[in-house]
């Protein structure tokens, strides 16, 4: 069952900042938030995860709101290769460590 | 360098035919996953390891089986290829909670075609 709902689209102009969105209403405690991305015709790359504090790497920022039933990546300065399908999962931790897509959102970086 | 070895990156296999999909890792890590992925579609968990214990998804068909001879190589073998096997098929592989950073390596995939 889809844990996440993302848009199924977006565009974002080169040099501005991509908001991505996912809700995650259902969330439970031990749960996790993942992005990752998958470029065409290559394998998933992950970008970023957290558990309720914002994070921040050399790639993305993560923010997940107070209550943690939504969440949204940033990544501050799009370029062209940044054009991908973007997913959000959430995982919890267990000893079985599954990682289940959802649809992702397919973000379109143009010039 | 590749973590996440998948060969061969293209498979063409006749109708009916058993075919087997490699994948081996370099990063010692003890979670490992199959995915199959449609055109268009998101990445559908198959089956993974962790360490020797396997676990199946629900509804992964009985066509699909693995294998995982030690930790740095894992197998899917598709016993009779249809049409609707064709695919991208990515093997990843993670660490557990336990032992740290739990993100998942993907390899590049392997594309199979069903003639």
């Amino acid at each position: 069952d889809a844990k996440t709902t993302q848009p199924p689209s977006m565009d974002c102009a080169e040099g501005r900042a991509a908001n991505l969105p996912c809700n995650h209403s259902t969330i439970s405690g031990n749960e996790y938030v993942y992005w990752y991305r998958q470029i065409h015709s290559q394998g998933p790359q992950y970008i970023i995860h957290g558990l309720k504090n914002n994070e921040t790497n050399e790639m993305a920022s993560l923010i997940i709101t107070e209550d943690r039933k939504s969440s949204t990546l940033i990544l501050p300065h799009a370029t062209l290769r940044d054009t991908a399908v973007y997913y959000c999962i959430v995982r919890a931790l267990y000893n079985t460590d599954k990682l289940i897509f959802g649809t992702g959102t397919r973000l379109q970086v143009f010039p | 360098d590749a973590m996440v070895i998948q060969n061969p990156r293209y498979q063409v296999t006749q109708f009916g035919k058993p075919v087997t999909l490699s994948c081996s890792q370099t990063l010692n890590h003890n979670v490992m996953y199959w995915y199959q992925q449609k055109s268009s579609q998101a990445p559908k968990l198959l089956f993974h390891y962790y360490d020797k214990d396997f676990n199946n998804e629900a509804d992964t068909p009985d066509n699909f089986q693995s294998r995982r001879p030690n930790t740095s190589f894992c197998f899917l073998d598709i016993r009779s290829p249809g049409l609707g096997d064709a695919a991208m098929y990515l093997c990843a592989t993670s660490r557990d909670r336990v032992a740290g950073s739990t993100e998942a390596f993907f390899g590049q995939g392997t594309r199979l075609t069903v003639v």
